[in-house]
């Protein structure tokens, strides 16, 4: 069975950058998508992007110019950077296993709190 | 984007029959995935392309649509399944999802 956990800081300073990790037991991440979706106080929730089993990514349009997100896979990790956070983005941060070809994301992490805080 | 509408909240009595609504403001063929969450919990899979139960959801959950307007359907509504439910689209770029809904028990 796939497994996701979250891992990284809770409080990140306004201007710095966020980065989390994803660590993934139970399956190989040189196979199908991964991604990073967040929610926010209020319940909005935003897809964010996603790697694929060949290290290809993608990108929400609305970060293409903050986000990364980059792979290890002899730890069997990918990560999350985000680049000039501001209060804004102060929301739970999810991985997920993305699907092939609908692209539907069947398994989650248990998702990370970040508050973006001075 | 494409925006994903759903009704904010609905409250049905256990043993009832409830229809969760999800309106795209342009086509996602048949691209809509419905999730549960509970508080303090991740989001699960319960619904993908419009019409297929994930594996180990219980029969009572349904989906229907295509194009724009789709519909997740829970008969009969058990106590557990009290949570928020997101329909998401994965057919246009950037993927979206509705606002969720939250269903209460009477």
């Amino acid at each position: 069975e796939v497994q996701l956990q979250e891992s990284g800081p809770g409080l990140v300073k306004p201007s710095q950058s966020l980065s989390l990790t994803c660590s993934v037991t139970g399956y190989s991440i040189t196979s199908n998508y991964w991604g990073w979706i967040r929610k926010f106080p209020g319940n909005k929730m935003e897809w964010m992007g996603y790697i694929s089993y060949s290290g290809s990514t993608s990108y929400n349009p609305s970060l293409k110019s903050r986000i990364s997100i980059t792979r290890d896979t002899s730890k069997n990790q990918f990560f999350l950077q985000l680049n000039s956070v501001t209060t804004e983005d102060t929301a739970t941060y999810y991985c997920a296993r993305v699907g092939y070809s609908s692209h539907v994301m069947d398994a989650w992490g248990q998702g990370a709190s970040v508050t973006v805080s001075s | 984007d494409t925006v994903l509408t759903q009704s904010p909240a609905l409250a049905v009595s256990p043993g009832e029959r409830v229809s969760i609504s999800c309106r795209a403001s342009e086509g996602v063929n048949s691209y809509m995935h419905w999730y549960q969450q509970k508080p303090g919990q991740q989001p699960k899979l319960l619904i993908y392309k419009a019409s297929n139960l994930a594996s180990g959801v219980p029969a009572r959950f349904s989906g229907s649509g295509s194009g724009t307007d789709f519909t997740l359907t829970i008969d009969p509504v058990e106590a557990d399944d009290t949570a928020t439910y997101f329909c998401q689209q994965s057919w246009n770029d950037p993927y979206t999802f509705g606002a969720g809904t939250k269903l209460e028990l009477k």
